[in-house]
């Protein structure tokens, strides 16, 4: 069955340090792969889509790289922000699935 | 533009009930799907309606039913709760041609 793993623990890390997560899936060939940031209590938060034929992805200090050999998306947050702190969800989505699954989330937090 | 709303935003239901949760999609989208989400666990797809149809149904048995209004709006039922129900459930609606999904901020159910 289709399986998507993030990092197993909570993230913690240094503001102004590079936060990175993880994002591994196993029986799925994703066409796209989203990123998502949920607060809590609150509706995940599209930040970023990238395809299967595009190796990276950039917006302001977020960049994403998808490797379809490894199975696995990482998601960088360049120089971090205590604001940034919250639960990073990933999506991979096959082309013609119309519904998200997502993994359980990485919870991020940066210490001022 | 409201995003996507949904109501109530809390609610505590007795084991046995049933329950109506309400959403309003984005202006401009015609797509609703419904999530449970556990504590700290990623969001579960329930279902997805389009033109006032389930078209794709998740892992849930049949006490979770619901509906789309010819306005886009939706509703999700479930009856018979079960104390294990307790979540926080979460719309998304998204446009046609469009893969990222807009959440709305949630409904915490608490089933005792």
């Amino acid at each position: 069955s289709q399986k998507i793993e993030q990092n197993s623990e909570a993230l913690n890390i240094q503001e102004g340090k590079t936060a990175t997560l993880t994002c591994n899936y196993t029986n799925y060939s994703p066409a796209y792969l989203q990123w998502y940031r949920q607060d809590p209590g609150r509706g995940p938060v599209f930040l970023l889509l990238i395809r299967e034929n595009e190796k990276e992805k950039r917006k302001e200090r977020l960049k994403v790289t998808f490797d379809t050999t490894l199975k696995q998306s990482l998601f960088h947050i360049t120089a971090s922000q205590p604001a940034d702190s919250a639960t990073y969800l990933c999506a991979p989505l096959a082309g013609s699935a119309r519904q998200l699954t997502f993994g359980s989330g990485t919870q991020l937090t940066v210490l001022p | 533009d409201a995003g996507v709303t949904q109501s109530p935003t809390h609610l505590i239901k007795t084991r046995g009930q049933q329950v109506t949760l309400r959403c309003s999609p984005k202006s401009g989208h015609d797509t609703v799907s419904w999530y449970q989400q556990a504590l700290g666990q990623g969001p579960q797809f329930i279902f997805q309606y389009y033109e006032e149809e389930e078209r794709q149904r998740g892992n849930f048995p049949d006490r979770f039913s619901g509906h789309q209004f010819p306005n886009y709006s939706s509703e999700l039922n479930v009856n018979a709760l079960l104390l294990g129900d307790s979540a926080l459930y979460l719309c998304a609606s998204r446009g046609r041609a469009n893969t990222e999904a807009f959440f709305g901020q949630g409904t915490r159910l608490t089933v005792v």
